[in-house]
């Protein structure tokens, strides 16, 4: 049980590069979400899934994709990146029972 | 607008030295009050949920206490290793899972 992973773990780009930050979990959890955090601002919302085919936009979603295909997985994309966009990113899965969400390891995201 | 504040930002204590950290909440509708730890370069890991007012959850020196505006971690009889951050968020109203994080605080202990 593996709980919930992200890669990469590093991760540096240039202004106007996409990529597909990814994010699985083992625990057959319906929601899933994705938070970014700076120094000063606490963790907020980008988007988030409340099972397969759903999606919706938390806080911050502007500059992000997401979809949801299968419950373990939950990519975040990010079409043309931008130094605001340099930040950790993490991926977080909930236990519908509980109310515990399980994050992940992070992705640490350098735009230059 | 929902809001949620920590306090103090940082925190520096003596091994042994007992101490609170304080969680101020403005929401619509509290589905669930969530601490967690985060060391640093990790992710944040799940200490306690609180839902009423009144209701206090233990796990080793850590202590969450909760009331209509605002939750408490008491620490007692602190060591080095709970050095770390300390992350405070309320779940927002429904079943969307949606959490608001407060800046967190981060506590040294010093042996």
């Amino acid at each position: 049980n593996a709980g919930v992973t992200q890669t990469p773990k590093f991760q540096v780009l240039k202004t106007g590069q996409s990529m597909t930050l990814q994010c699985a979990q083992d625990m057959n959890h319906e929601y899933m979400s994705w938070y970014r955090q700076d120094p000063g601002m606490g963790l907020r919302l980008i988007h988030y899934s409340v099972g397969a085919g759903i999606t919706d936009q938390g806080e911050v979603p502007n500059g992000y994709n997401v979809s949801r295909s299968t419950t373990e997985d939950f990519p975040l994309r990010l079409l043309s990146a931008a130094p605001s966009q340099t930040s950790v990113y993490f991926c977080a899965s909930r236990d519908r029972v509980t109310d515990t969400q399980y994050f992940g390891p992070g992705t640490r995201l350098t735009v230059l | 607008e929902d809001q949620v504040t920590q306090s103090p930002e940082a925190l520096r204590l003596q091994e042994g030295e007992s101490s609170s950290l304080n969680c101020s909440y403005t929401v619509s509708g509290l589905r669930g009050l969530f601490w967690y730890r985060q060391d640093p370069g990790k992710g944040p890991e799940f200490l306690f949920t609180l839902y009423s007012a009144g209701e206090e959850k233990e796990k080793e020196r850590l202590k969450a206490t909760l009331t209509k505006k605002e939750s408490f971690l008491h620490i007692t009889a602190p060591k080095p290793e709970d050095s770390a951050t300390y992350l405070c968020a309320v779940g927002q109203p429904g079943n969307t899972g949606k959490l608001i994080f407060g800046q967190g605080t981060t506590l040294q202990v010093k042996p």
